[in-house]
């Protein structure tokens, strides 16, 4: 049963330039959701998926967007990138199910690192 | 902000149990007791997680307090590969969506 996938696992940039990041969730999941970890932090929230639409929001400006497919699988696009948008960039994915908890579990990140 | 409170590190020796606690003073009747790990550099692994009852799975055991205010991970026998951080999340990512807000965690050290 594969787990969460993304892509890449590292990635170089340079300011102001735009990254997509991907997601493939765990076999039987349909949300995914996005979380930004800079180093030596706890991971922060970006958005979640659900249904192709975007479910909730956390702290994060517009330049950070998103998008998931009819395959459930996920993108994360980065416009305009700034030096403290480097971190490893984490997707989880879940089950949704009506009343229940939908544990999230996550995949190994991709490092962005902005020069 | 985090809605728990977990110290910043532990050591246990390899073959003992470990016993990670965490605070959560505030927890509302709703939310779930969430147990995550992150090796270094990896994404974070579920453990498990419990309501008010305590719960054991394959990894680990939940034990929660009858006034729900605090809860105790704990790995029963500690290996080299347990050594981690341990994030203590509370959360009720049914009505709430799907956000999980991450503390700073607690370093555990597992020493041969």
């Amino acid at each position: 049963d594969a787990g969460v996938t993304q892509s890449p696992t590292h990635l170089i940039k340079t300011r102001g330039q735009q990254v997509t990041l991907r997601c493939s969730p765990k076999s039987g999941h349909d949300t995914v959701s996005w979380y930004q970890q800079a180093l030596g932090q706890g991971p922060q929230f970006i958005f979640q998926y659900y249904e192709e639409e975007e479910r909730q929001r956390g702290n994060f400006p517009d330049r950070f967007s998103g998008h998931q497919f009819p395959n459930y699988s996920s993108e994360l696009n980065v416009n305009a990138l700034l030096l403290g948008d480097s971190a490893l960039y984490l997707c989880a994915s879940s089950l949704a199910e009506t009343g229940r908890q939908e544990t999230q579990y996550f995949g190994p990140g991709t490092r962005l690192l902005v020069l | 902000d985090a809605k728990t409170t977990q110290p910043p590190s532990m050591d246990c020796a390899e073959g003992r149990a470990a016993n990670l606690p965490c605070n959560h003073s505030t927890i509302s009747g709703n939310e779930y007791v969430y147990w995550y790990r992150q090796i270094h550099s990896q994404g974070p692994q579920y453990i498990i997680h419990g309501l008010k009852n305590n719960e054991t799975n394959e990894m680990a055991s939940l034990i929660i307090t009858e006034d729900r205010k605090s809860s105790t991970l704990i790995l029963p026998h500690a290996t080299l590969r347990d050594t981690a951080v341990y994030y203590c999340i509370v959360s009720d990512l049914y009505n709430q969506g799907g956000k999980l807000i991450f503390g700073q965690g607690t370093e555990l050290s597992v020493k041969p």
